[in-house]
């Protein structure tokens, strides 16, 4: 069974400039998170899917992150426009019960 | 915040059993604890979770005190791969609650 997988692995912009991150969760999963880490922090969530409605998005950060999951199946998280201080890697996990189970990350540096 | 207390570091000689405490005081009742991993910077792994009873599985065991306010997460043979930073992890049993991260215990497996 796949895992969730997240593209691009690596994204480097500049400041101003947008960036979309993708997630395909694990297939029949219908709960579907992001987190990110930014430097020198810990782990913190941005928000939740259940299918394609968003259930919790206390996380996100301001106005310039907006995340979709169109048809309940793959999430984006577009950042517009990106600011310094959004590098950072970024998480998405999805889950069928409780357990969620996290894709590699996105690492997003903005110069 | 988090609401569990971790050490910030441990050694574990390899081959031995490693044992990572978690304090969770204000646990309450329908919450479970999650124990996960992250290697690098790879995205957190999973490792094991319960509520009240022992559980065991492939990769770990996870003891719970009777009163639930601590456990420990054991892994039996550590290996040189098992170095990573551990989270402890509590969170209610609904699904659609999200996962807070402290800053978890660095465990370094020393051949």
């Amino acid at each position: 069974e796949a895992g969730v997988t997240q593209f691009p692995s690596h994204s480097v912009i500049e400041k101003g400039q947008t960036v979309t991150l993708r997630c395909d969760p694990i297939s029949g999963h219908d709960n579907l998170y992001w987190y990110r880490r930014v430097m020198g922090k810990e782990i913190k969530f941005l928000l939740h899917f259940v299918k394609e409605s968003k259930q919790d998005e206390s996380g996100m950060p301001n106005n310039r992150f907006l995340a979709e999951r169109t048809g309940g199946t793959y999430s984006t998280l577009k950042v517009q426009p990106a600011e310094l201080e959004d590098s950072g890697v970024y998480f998405c996990a999805s889950s069928q019960t409780s357990a969620q189970y996290f894709g590699p990350g996105t690492r997003l540096t903005v110069l | 915040d988090a609401k569990t207390t971790q050490p910030t570091s441990m050694d574990c000689a390899e081959g031995r059993a490693a044992n990572l405490p978690c304090n969770h005081s204000t646990i309450s009742g329908n919450e479970y604890v999650y124990w996960y991993r992250q290697i690098h910077s790879q995205g957190p792994q999973y490792i094991i979770h319960g509520l009240k009873n022992n559980e065991t599985n492939e990769m770990a065991s996870l003891i719970i005190t009777e009163d639930r306010k601590s456990s420990t997460l054991i892994l039996p043979h550590a290996t040189l791969r098992d170095t990573a930073v551990y989270y402890c992890i509590v969170k209610g049993g609904n699904y659609g609650q999200n996962f807070v991260f402290g800053p978890g215990t660095r465990l370094s497996v020393l051949p």
